[in-house]
C-alpha cells in the first residue's frame, strides 16, 4: 500500500487553464504539506495543515489554494496557470508536527506539471 | 531566520569510497536537523535526523551525520560508497515553533562510479 499517493503523477496543461492535484495518505498521520520542485531541484514548503487547519501559509501566489476535506487529504488548486508554476509539487505527511517538530515527513512521488 | 548550504551541487566518488556531503546551517533558535535522499523520479526519503538527542546520528543504508554546533554543520557520511547510493540528497533544518517547516538545502547529487 502506498503510504502517501498524488494525482495525477503527470499534468501537461496550456497557460491560463485551472488545474488540481490530489493528496492522500493512510498513515493516519495528523499533518499534510504541499512543497514545490523547481528545476534546478530547490525544494521550498508551500502549505501546511494539521487536521484540517491551515498552519503554514508561505508566500504564494493566491492563484494556489489547498483544500483539506479530511485529514487525509490534502489538495491543491492552481488558477490561471503560468509558466513558471512548472515545477514537480510534493505531498508529504507527519503524525503531527505541530506538536511533535521533529517528526519525519513521508513524502509523495510528486506531481510533474508542465505548463506550455 | 533559518538557512542551509550544501557545499557542492555535485559530488563523484568511486565504489568503496568515503561519502562526505557537507551541509551548514544557519538558526536562530536551537536547529532540527535531516538528511533526506531522493532517487530518480522518486519523492523523497528520510536517511536521519537529529533532534537534540546524540550528536552523532545513525540513519538508514549505513549512512551517518555528526551535529557540530561550533561549526554549524551536519555532514553526511557513509565509510563505503555503493552504487545504489546514487542519488540526490537534501540537509534541511527545522525549530520548535515553525510548525514543523523544513527549510531544504540546495541538494547534492552523488555520483558512484565502479
Amino acid at each position: 500500500d502506498t503510504a502517501v499517493s498524488q494525482t495525477p503523477k503527470y499534468l501537461v496543461t496550456q497557460m491560463g487553464n485551472d488545474k488540481s492535484i490530489k493528496c492522500e495518505q493512510n498513515l493516519g498521520h495528523d499533518t499534510m504539506y504541499w512543497y514545490k520542485q523547481d528545476s534546478k531541484k530547490f525544494l521550498k514548503i508551500m502549505f501546511s495543515y494539521n487536521n484540517k487547519e491551515l498552519i503554514i501559509n508561505e508566500t504564494v501566489p493566491n492563484r494556489f489554494s489547498p483544500k483539506s476535506p479530511d485529514k487525509a487529504h490534502l489538495n491543491l488548486h492552481i488558477n490561471s496557470l503560468e509558466l513558471g508554476d512548472s515545477a514537480v509539487y510534493f505531498c508529504a505527511s507527519s503524525q503531527d508536527t505541530v506538536a511533535a517538530v521533529t517528526d519525519t515527513q513521508y513524502f509523495g512521488p510528486g506531481t510533474r506539471l508542465t505548463v506550455l | 531566520a533559518q538557512s542551509v548550504t550544501q557545499l557542492g551541487s555535485h559530488v563523484s566518488v568511486s565504489e568503496g569510497a568515503l561519502v562526505l556531503l557537507r551541509c551548514n546551517y544557519s538558526s536562530s533558535v536551537p536547529p532540527y536537523l535531516f538528511w533526506y535522499v531522493q532517487y530518480p523520479n522518486q519523492g523523497l526519503q528520510l536517511l536521519l535526523k537529529y533532534t537534540s538527542a546524540a550528536t552523532l546520528v545513525k540513519g538508514i543504508n549505513g549512512f551517518e551525520a555528526e551535529f557540530k554546533k561550533s561549526e554549524t554543520s551536519f555532514h553526511l557520511t557513509k565509510p563505503s560508497a555503493h552504487m545504489s547510493d546514487a542519488a540526490e540528497y537534501f540537509c534541511a533544518v527545522s525549530g520548535r515553533n515553525q510548525g514543523g517547516k523544513l527549510i531544504f538545502g540546495q541538494g547534492t547529487e552523488l555520483s558512484v562510479k565502479p
